[in-house]
């Protein structure tokens, strides 16, 4: 079965860009997540869905971040435009169930290194 | 504020017992989750749960709000970031520690 996947697996962008990231959960997970990962630091979540309504997007910087997951499967993340503290890795994980008590296993995707120039 | 602390770094010979601690401050988090990632790749569960387990090579250790992940017979090849990771109780919102490096003498 195949993983959680993400594309592009880099990208170089010059500020003020914008720039879009995919990701294709595994099947049959209702859940997704972003997450945001700098340098030396542990993911921390940008936008979580449940199917397709995002449930917690408190921490998704709204003036230049936007997502979306339309029919509840791929999602989206766009920055437009982007800045040079944008740069970091941003990983895509899944989870079969929606409020599962904080039991359920995520499973992540390999993540977009992002380098803005 | 709800965090997660880890140390950045640990060392270990190989064939040694390593043990990696974690502590929060999440009020309402019960389980940990214990993750391996290669940088470049996908972050991969290793064991989780509100009690002692073992999965393999990777036993944890369970208090309210600490845990240690402790890798058996340490190989050169497990040098890589390990996180942990505490979900809020009943929802899916984790919080996850900075990583901690392993670091394998041969």
């Amino acid at each position: 079965e195949a993983g959680v996947v993400q594309s592009p697996r880099y990208k170089i962008i010059e500020k003020k860009q914008p720039v879009a990231f995919w990701c294709n959960p595994i099947s049959g997970h209702n859940t997704l997540y972003w997450y945001l990962q700098n340098l030396g630091q542990g993911p921390e979540l940008l936008i979580r869905y449940e199917n397709e309504e995002a449930v917690d997007d408190s921490q998704l910087p709204k003036d230049r971040f936007s997502a979306e997951r339309l029919k509840g499967v791929d999602s989206t993340l766009k920055i437009q435009p982007a800045e040079l503290g944008d740069s970091a890795v941003y990983l895509c994980a899944s989870s079969l169930e929606g409020a599962g008590g904080g039991r359920d296993e995520q499973f992540f995707g390999p993540g977009t290194r992002l380098t803005v120039l | 504020k709800d965090q997660v602390f880890q140390p950045s770094t640990v060392a270990s010979s190989e064939g040694a017992v390593v043990e990696i601690f974690c502590n929060h401050s999440v009020s309402n988090a019960y389980n940990f989750f214990w993750y391996l990632h290669f940088p470049g790749c996908a972050p991969r569960l290793l064991v989780k749960g509100s009690k002692p387990s073992q999965q393999g090579r990777y036993n944890m250790t369970y208090e309210r709000f600490s845990s240690s992940l402790l890798i058996l017979q340490v190989r050169e090849a497990d040098a890589a970031v390990y996180y942990c990771a505490c979900p809020l109780y009943n929802f899916n919102k984790f919080y996850f520690g900075s990583g901690t490096k392993l670091n394998v003498k041969p």
